[in-house]
């Protein structure tokens, strides 16, 4: 069963920000959103992960509802290197045995657009 | 530029071979990924190993797949005999897990494109 809903594609002109949503209705307390992203031909990157709070790095930044039924990906301005697809994963990180594993699903394609 | 190396990058092999793929995690890291992706099913975990140990390989096809760390630095999955379903690209990540946790971030090495034909 998916933990994470997403939509199948999305664009965003260049320069312009490109939010992406990620809807996990059923998280528990005790784990995560991660946000990876897949550039053609290349292995996953990590990108920014979050509990509760909203948090942002030198990647993006990342909104978690209050409910964390749902959370946004926000890049501010996007490059046309930003072209990939977005995974939005939900895991408990403070177990180490199997509920941690990192688990993907079908993921958002962003395309950008000059 | 610390970085998970696999090797080989392309591999075509006929059916019925055996196939080895190596991966060299991140020096220091404790904890292993291997995932297969194809188009149709996209990303799919097939094990993951703690500190050489294997904590989960509940998705991997037990009769011809098979995943070990003979060392901390060396991880290898290993397909015999291979088939043309077997063909994708195959991922190995590493990461630092710290006392009972998982490991917060995954590094992900550039993949064995694997053809069987």
């Amino acid at each position: 069963d998916a933990k994470t809903t997403q939509p199948t594609s999305m664009d965003c002109a260049e320069g312009r920000a490109a939010n992406l949503p990620c809807n996990h209705s059923t998280i528990s307390g005790n784990e995560y959103v991660y946000w990876y992203r897949q550039i053609h031909s290349q292995g996953p990157q990590y990108i920014i992960h979050g509990l509760k709070n909203n948090e942002t790095n030198e990647m993006a930044s990342l909104i978690i509802t209050e409910d964390r039924k749902s959370s946004t990906l926000i890049l501010p301005h996007a490059t046309l290197r930003d072209t990939a697809v977005y995974y939005c994963i939900v895991r408990a990180v403070n177990y180490g045995g199997s509920q941690g594993n990192l688990i993907f699903g079908k993921g958002t394609k962003l395309s950008v657009k000059p | 530029d610390a970085r998970v190396t696999q090797t080989p990058r392309h591999k075509v092999t006929e059916m019925g071979q055996e196939v080895t793929m190596r991966c060299q995690p991140i020096l220091g890291h404790n904890t292993v990924f291997w995932y297969r992706q194809t188009m149709m099913q996209g990303l799919e975990l097939l094990a993951y190993f703690r500190n050489r140990a294997p904590l989960d390989d509940s998705g991997m096809p037990k009769d011809r797949f098979s995943a070990e760390m003979p060392d901390a630095t060396l991880a290898t999955l290993k397909i015999q005999p291979s088939e043309p379903r077997d063909s994708a690209v195959y991922f190995c990540a590493s990461g630092l897990a710290r006392d009972l946790s998982a490991a917060t971030e995954a590094f992900f090495g550039q993949g064995t494109r694997l053809t069987v034909v």
